[in-house]
């Protein structure tokens, strides 16, 4: 499957851990998204990168997260000091740079449960 | 910034009837639109998407659009549902050269009953 990655499908954390998820894209591709849908919601967009550079970041992205693309192919999405409002699946998209208007494609997600 | 409404939040319907759904999104600006459908356990996958031309986008499995801009709407529909339509359906709009973030509506879930 050449389709986009995240690990691990499920976590269940307690409150005040820290987590950390990992996002593979398809690998022709050089923008990256991370989104957050809560229950009944539609996705909400965190932050984006395009190769290694996060160019926007959320104001839902507080302090206690953190997204990195080191080398500008696999991201991670930490968030610190977890919190029973930080439960929510964890989606990461992905797209092409190179065209004028592309669609993003998405992973399966990162289910976090905060108990 | 902009947003994305979604109407309905669940709609029940038999097989072979026609479904609409209805997505109105609110910015200024040019945008790009989009459907996406998400089944029972899978992930986000692409319907239909309209960039520029024809208002009238076909997509995937006999789903249709129509972009109206008078109207910042862009509703879905497909004459015949079946079963395997059962979903949650979203609406998407991102602003041209805004580096394809995506803003999603609220979600539609479509029950199709046998």
């Amino acid at each position: 499957d050449t389709g986009v990655s995240q690990n691990p499908r499920h976590k269940i954390t307690k409150r005040g851990q820290n987590v950390t998820f990992r996002c593979d894209p398809i690998s022709e591709h050089n923008r990256l998204y991370w989104y957050r849908q809560t229950l009944g919601q539609g996705p909400e967009f965190l932050t984006y990168f395009q190769n290694e550079a996060q160019l926007e970041k959320s104001r839902l992205l507080s302090d206690r997260f953190s997204a990195e693309r080191p080398k500008g192919s696999f991201s991670t999405l930490e968030i610190q000091r977890t919190e029973q409002g930080d439960s929510a699946m964890y989606l990461c998209a992905s797209s092409s740079g190179t065209e004028r208007n592309t669609e993003a494609f998405f992973g399966q997600g990162t289910r976090l449960t905060v108990v | 910034a902009q947003s994305v409404s979604q109407h309905n939040h669940h709609v029940i319907l038999s097989e072979a009837a026609s479904l609409e759904l209805g997505c109105n999104y609110s910015y200024g600006g040019t945008v790009n639109l989009f459907w996406y459908v998400q089944y029972p356990g899978q992930h986000l996958q692409l319907l239909l998407k309209y960039f520029s031309g024809d208002p009238l986008v076909k997509g995937i499995k006999g789903f249709e659009a129509e972009f109206i801009k008078s109207k910042f709407s862009f509703n879905l529909r497909k004459p015949s549902v079946q079963w395997s339509d059962t979903a949650e359906y979203f609406c998407a709009v991102n602003a041209q050269g805004a580096g394809n973030k995506l803003t999603f509506g609220g979600g539609t879930r479509v029950l199709v009953k046998p």
